[in-house]
């Protein structure tokens, strides 16, 4: 069974650019949320997707924006970086009928400068 | 505002004795709680969960209590192997209007298992 997995593994962007962090979630799992992690915190809740539907969304800016594919798989976008932007997002899914029941990919590691 | 909070930032215990994490939440709408392990350079990996119905839940050498009078919870690993050296994050499910259940986390308590 393959677990989540996330691509690329690092990035670094200029502020103002534009990033797409790509999500493959686990098999047999529908529901895909996103994650930021700052440095020494936990992560926060950007966003969940159910059924290819942005189901509901944590304290983010519309400049992060989502997708979720009929494959369930999953895309973060992020417009007009800031420096702020710099954190580890965190990609997990979730099997039917137990969408509080999350398993994390390994995350990307975005540098905005 | 922060509604999960682990009040120890670091934990040291002797290899084979308990460790015992603690997580403190403030919201009583919390349905689900949930310990994640986090290893450097990896995404948190779950551990075990328990719904805010029960008081314990146990699996193999963790088990975890909830007290919902004290909005309070606890991970005890039996016994600590070096192995469990890693950041623990205590996480809160919510669900959300639309639809969404969205988890809320503690800040993380790094665990070191001394030989």
């Amino acid at each position: 069974e393959t677990g989540v997995t996330q691509s690329p593994t690092h990035l670094i962007k200029t502020r103002g650019q534009q990033v797409t962090l790509r999500c493959s979630s686990q098999s047999g799992h529908n529901t895909v949320s996103w994650y930021q992690q700052a440095l020494g915190q936990g992560p926060q809740f950007i966003f969940q997707y159910y059924r290819e539907e942005e189901n509901g969304r944590g304290n983010f800016p519309p400049r992060f924006s989502g997708l979720q594919f009929p494959n369930y798989s999953s895309e973060l976008n992020v417009n007009a970086l800031e420096l702020d932007d710099s954190a580890l997002y965190l990609c997990a899914s979730s099997p039917p009928g137990f969408s509080y029941e999350q398993y994390f990919g390994p995350g990307t590691r975005l540098t905005v400068t | 505002d922060q509604q999960v909070k682990q009040n120890s930032p670091s934990l040291s215990v002797q290899e084979g004795r308990i460790s015992i994490l603690n997580c403190d939440y403030t919201n009583s709408m919390f349905d689900y709680f949930l310990w994640y392990k986090k290893y450097p350079a990896e995404g948190p990996t779950f551990l075990i969960s328990i719904s805010s119905i029960k008081d314990k839940n146990e699996d193999g050498r963790f088990t975890v209590f909830l007290n919902k009078s004290a909005k309070h919870l606890s991970l005890h690993i039996v016994p600590s192997q070096p192995g469990d050296s890693a950041v623990y994050f205590c996480a809160a499910s919510t669900f959300e209007i639309q639809g969404a259940q969205k988890l809320v986390f503690g800040q993380g308590t790094r665990l070191t298992i001394n030989p």
